[in-house]
C-alpha cells in the first residue's frame, strides 16, 4: 500500500528553526510537495521536490533524498504566524497525490 | 488572478438531506480535484477532472456523492442523502493541466451533518 507518514504535533518557540520530517513509501514518485494549511483554511503549496537535495525559498527549505523515500520541510526564523499544519504530500506513477495526515506546528514565545 | 471559488463557505443540514458545493477554478485551469478533508486527516480524492471528463473517481462513494463539469470550467458535487460520516471539510483544487502541475486550493466548503 501507499503511505506517508510524518508526526502528528511538534512545538517550537519563536525565532527559532524546526525540522518537520516526512517518510513516504508510494507506487512510483513524480515529486513531492509540501503544503500549509492554517486551522479553518485551505492548503496553500510551500515547495515541490523532484531531484535529490535542498530546494531553499526565503525562510522555508525543502530536502529530499529518494532513495531513503525521505523529505524534510526546514522553517527558521520562526514567527506566530507559521503555526499551522504542515502537509507531504507525494505524486506517484499515475500523477495523483498521496497526502501525509499533517503536521500541527504550534509555536510559543 | 483570482484564486478558486468555492460555495457556500459554510453548510449545516440534517441526515438523509442532500447538499450540493459549487466550485469555480482558476481561470484556464484545465484540472478540477474534490476532495474530502476530515479534521485532522490529510486531503482524500473524491475526483479529478480533466476538462469535462473524470479522470479518476476510484473512491466517490458513488451511491450517494456525485459531481459534474459540464462545460469543463465550474464543477458541482453532490451528497444526496447526507450521513454523519460526511461531515467534514469540502475542498475544490484546480491544476493547469499537466501531469506534475502545482494544485491550488479554494477555501473549502465545511459540512457538518446532525
Amino acid at each position: 500500500g501507499q503511505n506517508i507518514d510524518q508526526p502528528t504535533e511538534m512545538t517550537a518557540t519563536e525565532g527559532a528553526i524546526v525540522q518537520i520530517n516526512c517518510t513516504y513509501q508510494t507506487s512510483g514518485f513524480n515529486g513531492l510537495f509540501w503544503y500549509q494549511q492554517h486551522a479553518g483554511e485551505a492548503p496553500t503549496f510551500l515547495s515541490y521536490n523532484v531531484l535529490d537535495g535542498l530546494e531553499e525559498k526565503g525562510r522555508f527549505s525543502s530536502f529530499l533524498s529518494r532513495s531513503k523515500g525521505y523529505s524534510y520541510l526546514l522553517l527558521k526564523e520562526l514567527q506566530m504566524k507559521d503555526s499551522a499544519s504542515y502537509l507531504c504530500a507525494v505524486m506517484d506513477s499515475n500523477y495523483q497525490l498521496i497526502w501525509g495526515a499533517g503536521t500541527k506546528l504550534i509555536i510559543k514565545p | 488572478e483570482a484564486g478558486v471559488a468555492q460555495s457556500p463557505r459554510y453548510k449545516i443540514i440534517e441526515k438523509r438531506q442532500s447538499v450540493a458545493f459549487w466550485c469555480n477554478p482558476i481561470s484556464g485551469h484545465a484540472t478540477l480535484y474534490w476532495y474530502q478533508q476530515i479534521l485532522g486527516q490529510g486531503p482524500k480524492l473524491l475526483i479529478q477532472f480533466q476538462n469535462n471528463g473524470v479522470v479518476d473517481d476510484s473512491q466517490l462513494p458513488k451511491d450517494r456523492f456525485s459531481a459534474e463539469r459540464l462545460k469543463g470550467v465550474d464543477s458541482t458535487l453532490k451528497i444526496q442523502p447526507a450521513k454523519l460520516e460526511d461531515s467534514a471539510v469540502y475542498l475544490c483544487a484546480s491544476s493547469p493541466g499537466g501531469d506534475a502541475d502545482t494544485q491550488y486550493f479554494g477555501p473549502g466548503t465545511r459540512l457538518t451533518v446532525l
